[in-house]
């Protein structure tokens, strides 16, 4: 099993619906992050949790919530879905420094 | 604003080619990060540089950690078009237990044979 995994691997929604991105760690790590990634605009942070009952808003959090169910369970909703919404999303977590992030294969959301 | 500059944002190589990919800041950072990233798959770390002037060598890949702790290069030396990926730097600002990285953009690397 993968280290992070993030279901689903591909979804297609449509304007106005809400959807929620999963994810789950078996790092045994506190801190979990949410990026989305764009052509040409790299990764941006949406959101990032430290442990279960810290939840911090990163660059681009306007759109979006989240839920920090367990220490290995971080999932990211939008609560009303649009276009520009549509991209590739990685959730990712950390322990020591040198040892980097830990990155799930993303989940491509296509809103329609 | 972006706190990493990544240059260049494409190259686009022939096999055995070497190349160069830098990573620069205004800013001082704990460590610094590079990623490789394929199609369909999340970022993989590579190497964790700490320490100003420090030279890591991975196999063809050289990495190195500029003396003020602001900046970065990734060097490859006679390219395979296995190491056609998106290559990505990460900075952290401190602490032994790694909070935010902030990503520069990536270059798109593409080595043909």
């Amino acid at each position: 099993d993968a280290d992070v995994t993030q279901t689903p691997r591909n979804r297609i929604t449509k304007t106005g619906k809400r959807i929620m991105l999963e994810c789950s760690q078996t790092k045994g790590h506190d801190r979990m992050y949410w990026y989305r990634q764009d052509p040409g605009l790299g990764l941006r942070l949406i959101y990032y949790s430290f442990d279960v009952k810290d939840i911090n808003k990163g660059e681009i959090s306007d759109g979006y919530s989240v839920s920090r169910q367990a220490q290995a369970k971080f999932s990211l909703s939008l609560e009303s879905a649009i276009p520009n919404q549509t991209a590739l999303y990685f959730c990712a977590t950390s322990g020591v420094e040198r040892h980097g992030y830990t990155f799930g294969s993303g989940t491509r959301l296509t809103v329609v | 604003t972006q706190l990493l500059e990544q240059s260049p944002q494409f190259l686009s190589i022939q096999e055995g080619e070497n190349l160069t990919v830098y990573c620069n800041s205004s800013s001082v950072f704990s460590s610094l990060q590079w990623y490789r990233q394929e199609p369909g798959e999340g970022p993989v770390l590579l190497v964790t540089v700490v320490t100003g002037g420090e030279v890591k060598k991975l196999k063809r890949l050289t990495f190195q950690f500029g003396d003020a702790r602001k900046d970065s290069s990734l060097h490859i030396t006679a390219a395979q078009p296995g190491d056609t990926g998106l290559y990505l730097c990460a900075g952290a600002r401190g602490g032994s237990t790694l909070g935010r990285l902030y990503f520069g953009r990536g270059t798109q690397l593409t080595v043909w044979p």
